[in-house]
């Protein structure tokens, strides 16, 4: 069966900091891996997906980046963290056309 | 005029009741269409997918009308831990697009 790992669990960096969060998943190839943001009580913002290795696209112009490595990699940076970067980061994967999206845990990043 | 809306609630019902929760899109193209439900500081997990026939999935009903662009679930017999936050999603092309979710508090 098809898992997804995402770590860390929570992160506490301060401003201008860098940052890399990473997401792997097991039991599938070639999914549609995506990263969200939430903020607290908020809704899912979607900030990069990937439909192969090395294929990025970003609905929300901002500081982050992503990248794909390998074809279950999916990894979430910044050069410099913002106060504005905090929030609940999810990843995401979906295997197929007109599948569902499956979640990982999560990362709970704070910035001081 | 947001990719999906919802009434973000909160709806507070007694265990035992019924309530529904109603989701409009806008994108008339869109494929296909989930339930999520998701607690506090969790992920988000799949409730169930939305057919065109309607689904049923134990005390939880899904519909949806295209016509409309509507999208519906219904939960009988509500229980405690129905409490939570549900999330309509409609899926457009490679992206799926996130209600901000309506709120359900199950009171004893």
């Amino acid at each position: 069966s098809q898992t997804i790992h995402q770590w860390p669990a929570t992160l506490v960096q301060p401003v201008g900091s860098p940052l890399s969060l990473e997401c792997t998943v097991e039991g599938t190839s070639n999914p549609n891996l995506y990263w969200y943001r939430q903020a607290a009580g908020r809704g899912l913002q979607l900030l990069f997906y990937s439909v192969g290795i090395g294929q990025i696209s970003s609905e929300v112009p901002q500081n982050l980046s992503a990248s794909r490595p390998q074809d279950r990699q999916f990894i979430l940076s910044s050069k410099k963290l913002l106060l504005s970067d905090s929030g609940f980061y999810l990843c995401a994967w979906r295997d197929g056309y007109n599948q569902p999206q499956h979640f990982g845990d999560g990362t709970r990043l704070s910035i001081l | 005029r947001k990719e999906v809306e919802q009434d973000p609630g909160p709806f507070n019902v007694p265990e035992g009741a019924t309530v529904a929760f109603n989701c409009t899109y806008s994108n008339s193209a869109s494929q296909s269409f989930f339930w999520y439900r998701q607690d506090c500081r969790k992920e988000p997990k799949l409730l169930m997918s939305v057919y065109s026939s309607g689904n049923e999935d134990g005390r939880f009903t899904a519909q949806l009308n295209r016509a409309s662009q509507y999208i519906s679930l219904l939960i009988r017999d509500s229980k405690l831990s129905d409490s939570a936050t549900y999330l309509c999603v409609v899926l457009s092309g490679y992206a799926l697009n996130f209600g901000k979710g309506t709120s359900l508090l199950v009171t004893p």
